[in-house]
Order: structure tokens, then C-alpha cells, then sequence
């Protein structure tokens, strides 16, 4: 059965921590997208992956680190420098960076205690 | 001007209402035309997919893209209390490196 998971499903950060959050997909996708949701707001680009060993900041990376070191696995860590971390985190992936249609998974919600 | 506009909403009908969900944008570069379904606390589903103007019909759901009035809608005919989500317009340009830029979605309830 493939699809996209995100693990765990939510996460609490203290105050000056780091926390990874897990993105793997077995649908042999190349491309692979980490966005962020905030309430009343549409979904912000923060790293994409076009392939292993490659990716590329998006639109609100400051504060959040990726690696790509498998072409299945995509994780994302919120760094004590991303001020405001709560949101709800989606990874997606599609066939190639060229292909439009990007598939979700279920999302990991982060909370700051 | 953002991108992409949506109407925030939020849409209560009455189940077996049609519904007409909008977006604007103003990049006319865009050529690839998306709507998604999200459920409370779910990631995104792809509901239609449309490639340059024209209308695309899957069941009850109806996508219609007028690229000379960077307007785009989805229709949704016969609600049902299941249909009650947030819908995400989402669009990109061709080529290679194409990202999605979303509207911000629009809640909606179906009453039965």
C-alpha cells in the first residue's frame, strides 16, 4: 500500500530545542516538499528535494534544517532558531520536480511548550 | 496583490446544495491548476487537476479555469455532509522547478 507517513503525528518542543520530524514514502518519488500550515493560511513552502544529496530552500527556510541522503526519506528539523515553531507540518512528494501534482501526508503537528 | 487569492469564508449550505468555490491570481504564467481537500488535522487530498483554461468533470465535482480572467473555480453539485473540509486552490507554471502556490482554503460546512 503506498503512500506518504509523517511521524510523529504531534510534537512538543521546549524552549532552545531541536526536533526532527520523519518523512518517508515508498511511491519511488524523486521529488520530495516540506511545507508549513499556519491558521488562516495557505501552505508556505519551506525545503523541496529534487533528487538524493540535493535540495533547495524554499520560501520560509530560515530556522528549519533537511537532508536527503535517501531517496525515500526527507526529515525536517525545527531548529531553536525558528522563533515560532507551532504549526502543522506537511511533507509531499511527486514523480519528478518537473510534475505538478504533489501527494501529502497525513501531517505533524508541533506545539511549544 | 498575493499570488493567489481565495475567499476566506467560511461556507455553510445546506446539504444538497451546489457550492462554487473561487480563486484569483495574478501570475499569468501559471498553466497547471489544482484543487485540494483537507479534513480537520489531515494532510491535503487531490481532488481535480487541470491543465490551461477549459472545464474538467469528475462525479459531482466540476473544475473550470478561465486563464483570461486568472479565475478558477471548482463546483460542487448535490453537497453532502461529507464534503464539509477546507479546499486549497493550488497552482504552478511549467517546466522543470515548478513550485505550487496556494490560496489559503476555505472552510466548508454542509448542514444536513
Amino acid at each position: 500500500d503506498g503512500g506518504i507517513t509523517q511521524s510523529p503525528k504531534y510534537l512538543f518542543r521546549k524552549e532552545g530545542q531541536n526536533v526532527t520530524l520523519s518523512c518517508e514514502q515508498n511511491l519511488n518519488h524523486d521529488a520530495m516538499y516540506w511545507y508549513r500550515q499556519d491558521p488562516g493560511q495557505g501552505l508556505r513552502l519551506i525545503y523541496y528535494s529534487q533528487i538524493v544529496n540535493d535540495f533547495q530552500k524554499g520560501d520560509i527556510a530560515e530556522g528549519y534544517s533537511v537532508s536527503r541522503e535517501k531517496k525515500e526519506s526527507f526529515p525536517l528539523t525545527v531548529t531553536s532558531a525558528q522563533k515560532n515553531p507551532t504549526a502543522f507540518y506537511l511533507c509531499a512528494s511527486s514523480i519528478d520536480a518537473g510534475t505538478e501534482t504533489q501527494y501529502f501526508g497525513p501531517g505533524t503537528r508541533l506545539l511549544v511548550l | 496583490q498575493k499570488e493567489v487569492e481565495q475567499d476566506p469564508g467560511p461556507l455553510s449550505v445546506p446539504e444538497g446544495a451546489i457550492v462554487s468555490l473561487n480563486c484569483t491570481y495574478s501570475n499569468s504564467a501559471f498553466q497547471y491548476f489544482m484543487w485540494y481537500r483537507q479534513y480537520s488535522r489531515k494532510g491535503p487530498e487531490l481532488l481535480m487537476y487541470t491543465y490551461s483554461s477549459g472545464n474538467k468533470e469528475d462525479g459531482r465535482f466540476t473544475a473550470q479555469v478561465d486563464k483570461s480572467s486568472k479565475y478558477i473555480s471548482l463546483f460542487i453539485r448535490d453537497s453532502q455532509p461529507s464534503d464539509s473540509a477546507t479546499y486549497l486552490c493550488a497552482m504552478s507554471e511549467t517546466g522543470a522547478n515548478s513550485k505550487l502556490t496556494f490560496g489559503k482554503g476555505i472552510t466548508l460546512s454542509v448542514r444536513p
